[in-house]
């Protein structure tokens, strides 16, 4: 079967780092993805992975192990506006580049 | 700038009805998508598009047709729409070869 899990909510304090994780079965393995959705808003692209070690950009970070099946994502120096859903998702491989999508982990940010 | 609009933010419509959800997208992308975002159970895909006339059936792809005729529309048909079908409706779009993919604002689709 195919299976994404990661945590479905999490609360960090402003000027904080915090750690979202995200395992996966997958058949086949094209890369994975974090996307950001805010409420109401389309998901929005954050990063890719498809070798294993971190990726870094910005306040942002993502990490694969692909033997682990295993990947996260990092912020840093969280700020208000980065409360939103954070979308762990594998392609299958393929031109088209089809996800399969998490159900989604809900990161509040207090002050 | 990078645009995919989805005709409708918010719909309600009779069980029974035939509707039509429509996407456009300004960026000359190969590839178009149509997800449903359900709480709890996250993004699922219904049906692509690699191409002009060309779809296949994603993982949920019963109760749900597609049209494709230009290359910067995809359409999301409901033959019968039904109260299960009332859902967050996501469409997207990519460049083959390339990884991102842009995503519309949704539809938020009631059946009553």
């Amino acid at each position: 079967g195919q299976n994404i899990d990661q945590p479905t909510e999490m609360t960090a304090t402003e000027g904080a780092i915090v750690q979202i994780n995200c395992t996966y079965q997958t058949s086949g393995f094209n890369g994975l993805f974090w996307y950001q959705q805010h409420a109401g808003e389309a998901p929005t692209f954050l990063s890719y992975n498809v070798l294993d070690g971190l990726e870094e950009k910005g306040r942002f970070s993502s990490f694969l192990s692909r033997s682990k099946g295993y990947s996260y994502l990092l912020l840093k120096e969280l700020q208000m506006k980065d409360s939103a859903s954070y979308l762990c998702a594998v392609s299958r491989g393929g031109a088209t580049n089809k996800l399969i999508f998490g159900t989604g982990t809900l990161l509040a940010v207090q002050p | 700038d990078v645009k995919v609009t989805q005709s409708s933010r918010y719909l309600v419509k009779r069980t029974g009805e035939k509707v039509f959800l429509e996407c456009v997208q300004d960026m000359d992308h190969e590839n178009m998508f149509w997800y449903r975002q359900d709480p709890g159970l996250g993004l699922r895909l219904i049906y692509f598009s690699y191409d002009v006339k060309m779809k296949e059936k994603g993982d949920i792809p019963e109760g749900y047709s597609v049209s494709r005729e230009k290359k910067e529309r995809f359409s999301l048909i409901l033959e019968s729409a039904s109260t299960n079908q009332t859902s967050m409706y996501l469409c997207a779009s990519s460049l083959s070869g390339q990884v991102e993919a842009f995503f519309g604002q949704g539809t938020r689709l009631t059946v009553v």
